[in-house]
């Protein structure tokens, strides 16, 4: 069964630094692995895509890589501010049908 | 740009009563999901419709659970005999799977049994 985990639970960071949030998983026999972002008591928005073909997927100030024999993924997000503040969940999709595999998140605080 | 809704955004009930949460996936999408968070746990899989059917259901999506797409618009979830345990957000997603897959959830409805 795909376990995924996701250290630290929490962070803060002071704005304008980059942030870096982890994700691993178990089987590393994935389908894709997905980013989101999650407001306090909002659904879950959607960030980033990686296919299990792909090493990375870039969009704007975030960037993800994907690393499936060591069972990784990462998160990059440049040039932080208060309002990246949010949980971020990884989860992995390891069939067709779309069955995602949640992390339970890394809390981020970006300090003014 | 499009988005899944949900209603009722919060569902007060009592213990025993069935509810049914609903969902508008992104009308181009065909694929659909329900997932669950119970407050502080990980997003948790319940199941996944297409072509009219479930594709795959968790274990946790037991006999006391069912989905429905009744009309080509609305995707249902419904709870017989609600218990105690089964206070939570619930999320519906779709996706259309020629944009790689991608999931959108909607805004979540929470339910809260009494």
């Amino acid at each position: 069964k795909q376990e995924v985990t996701q250290i630290p639970a929490a962070l803060s960071v002071p704005e304008g630094e980059n942030l870096v949030l982890n994700c691993s998983f178990t089987d590393s026999a994935i389908y894709n692995l997905q980013w989101f972002r999650q407001d306090p008591g909002k659904g879950l928005t959607s960030l980033l895509l990686i296919q299990s073909s792909q090493r990375e997927q870039t969009s704007g100030r975030l960037n993800a890589s994907l690393d499936k024999s060591s069972g990784r993924s990462t998160l990059y997000i440049a040039a932080s501010q208060p309002g990246d503040s949010a949980t971020y969940l990884c989860a992995a999709s390891t069939d067709s049908w779309g069955k995602l595999q949640f992390g339970a998140g890394t809390q981020v605080v970006v300090t003014p | 740009e499009p988005e899944v809704t949900q209603t009722p955004s919060h569902q007060v009930t009592q213990m025993g009563q069935e509810v049914i949460l609903r969902c508008v996936p992104i009308s181009n999408h065909l694929y659909f999901y329900w997932y669950r968070q119970i407050l502080g746990q990980k997003v948790e899989f319940l199941v996944s419709f297409y072509n009219n059917e479930i594709s795959e259901k968790s274990e946790i999506f037991d006999d006391q659970f069912s989905v429905e797409r009744p009309d080509g618009s609305n995707f249902t979830l419904k709870i017989r005999s609600t218990k105690l345990e089964d206070s939570a957000m619930y999320f519906c997603a779709s996706s259309d799977w020629t944009e790689a897959d991608t999931q959108y959830f909607g805004p979540g409805t929470r339910l809260t049994v009494l």
